[in-house]
């Protein structure tokens, strides 16, 4: 298996849901990350698991919470989201620092 | 931290002509440099990566050279056809240790026009 997976493939939610995305990775890499994509724009860094240790937060809000429950699977909480965060979020995962594999990502529509 | 500049943002080639885009990067201690390919609605896709231990890389109608002295690398795609047209990231890496930190280019779209 040489691919990321991610769900759900699109999102809307209101300010003050809870919603979970969810990405899963079986070619045992040990690093995962997530970033949020905006129209047009370059993927942005938001969240780095190596080893399911979290190694880098790039000062995200904390109304996004990750989490890795395990070395192929990573999540991303959501809670209390403004429309602002409307985008594009993707995983990734690398074995090192070697090739980045992204996942298809989520489109998220906060109303 | 690195930053990382990238021109032109958008590209205009007749189909068979060459593409060249050009990035250039900030941090001398950055050594991994990738490219990809994110068509509309998709995920970015890795189409080709250089280190710092080389100057150039090929893999058919595509190819990548470095500067390091300069602080740059281009990526050039020859005889291009229109399932090239796509916007394409180049990144630069911050070492680390077990994983990538990657600072992407702001991307540039190019379209090829049969």
């Amino acid at each position: 298996d040489t691919e990321v997976t991610q769900t759900p493939k699109h999102l809307v939610m209101g300010m003050t849901n809870k919603k979970s995305l969810k990405c899963e990775q079986h070619m045992g890499h040990r690093a995962m990350y997530w970033y949020k994509q905006k129209a047009k724009k370059p993927p942005e860094l938001m969240f780095v698991y190596s080893y399911e240790k979290l190694s880098i937060n790039e000062s995200v809000p904390s109304r996004f919470s990750p989490e890795c429950p395990n070395s192929s699977l990573l999540n991303l909480h959501l809670h209390a989201l403004q429309p602002e965060d409307s985008a594009l979020y993707l995983c990734a995962s690398s074995q090192n620092n070697n090739e980045q594999f992204f996942g298809p990502g989520t489109r998220l529509t906060v109303l | 931290g690195e930053n990382v500049e990238q021109h032109p943002s958008t590209l205009s080639v007749q189909e068979g002509d060459s593409a060249v885009i050009k990035c250039t990067y900030s941090d001398s201690a950055s050594n991994y440099f990738p490219w990809y390919k994110q068509e509309l609605g998709k995920r970015p896709q890795l189409i080709i990566d250089i280190r710092s231990n080389v100057g150039e890389k090929k893999d058919q109608r595509i190819a990548v050279t470095l500067n390091k002295t300069a602080k740059h690398f281009s990526l050039h795609i020859t005889e291009t056809q229109p399932e090239d047209s796509a916007v394409y990231f180049c990144a630069a890496e911050s070492p680390n240790t077990g994983f990538q930190k990657l600072v992407f280019g702001t991307g540039t779209r190019l379209l090829v026009s049969p």
